[in-house]
């Protein structure tokens, strides 16, 4: 079982939808969260990071934890095309520097 | 201000050349980090730098993979005698020493094909 898992899809959705991403992992010792939009061709792109269990939003992103259940969600309101792209997971444990990621989930925004 | 910048953005090489990937990182930023993005699979880390020195290579597959980093700054990584298998996208990210791991900024990569 890989520590991290992620559907890399493909998800397609219409313009102005709700979208959820989704991670599990195994490692309990995961402290903290962060997701990463990639465009093709470019390198990643730092969404978001959580610390703890809860709910981090900012602007249309949300970012959820529940270490309770090792699953953690990317929630993206009113979709736009131009938020097309993979989105990975990557977690890593407390300061340590080694990011452990998912292999990404493409999403395709339909105008 | 500038990002992480990688050169070459594409290479293509023939099997058994050497390869050298360059990474310049954001200006302050102490650590750096290379990974690997092989298709259909997720970034893979191969080794990171805190200032000049490597603390960890336990990432890099092979001792074919080496790399260096000169003046707290540019990272070199090479690869040696290339195999098709090396082929795959190598991203170069760097933190600031505050904020550490979980703030990561990536380079957009360089593409290695071997033939």
């Amino acid at each position: 079982q890989k520590e991290v898992e992620q559907d890399p899809g493909p998800l397609s959705v219409p313009e102005g939808a709700i979208v959820s991403l989704n991670c599990t992992y195994s490692n309990s010792a995961f402290q903290y969260f962060m997701w990463y939009r990639q465009y093709s061709r470019k390198g990643p792109e730092l969404l978001m990071y959580t610390y703890s269990s809860g709910n981090k939003e900012d602007g249309r992103f949300t970012a959820q934890v529940d270490k309770s259940s090792k699953y953690i969600s990317l929630f993206i309101r009113d979709s736009q095309p131009s938020d097309s792209a993979t989105y990975l997971c990557a977690m890593n444990v407390g300061s340590n520097y080694k990011l452990t990621f998912g292999k990404g989930t493409l999403l395709t925004v339909n105008p | 201000g500038a990002g992480v910048s990688q050169s070459p953005s594409n290479k293509v090489t023939e099997k058994g050349k050497d390869v050298e990937l360059r990474c310049d990182p954001i200006s302050g930023h102490t650590a750096l980090y290379w990974y690997r993005q092989s298709l259909g699979q997720g970034l893979e880390f191969l080794i990171y730098f805190q200032g000049n020195s490597a603390p960890d290579k336990s990432g890099l597959p092979s001792d074919r993979f080496s790399a260096e980093r000169t003046g707290g700054s540019v990272s070199t990584l090479t690869i040696q005698r290339t195999q098709q298998e090396d082929s795959a996208v190598y991203l170069c990210a760097s933190s600031p020493q505050t904020g550490g791991a979980k703030t990561q900024y990536f380079g957009p990569g360089t593409r290695l094909l071997v033939l």
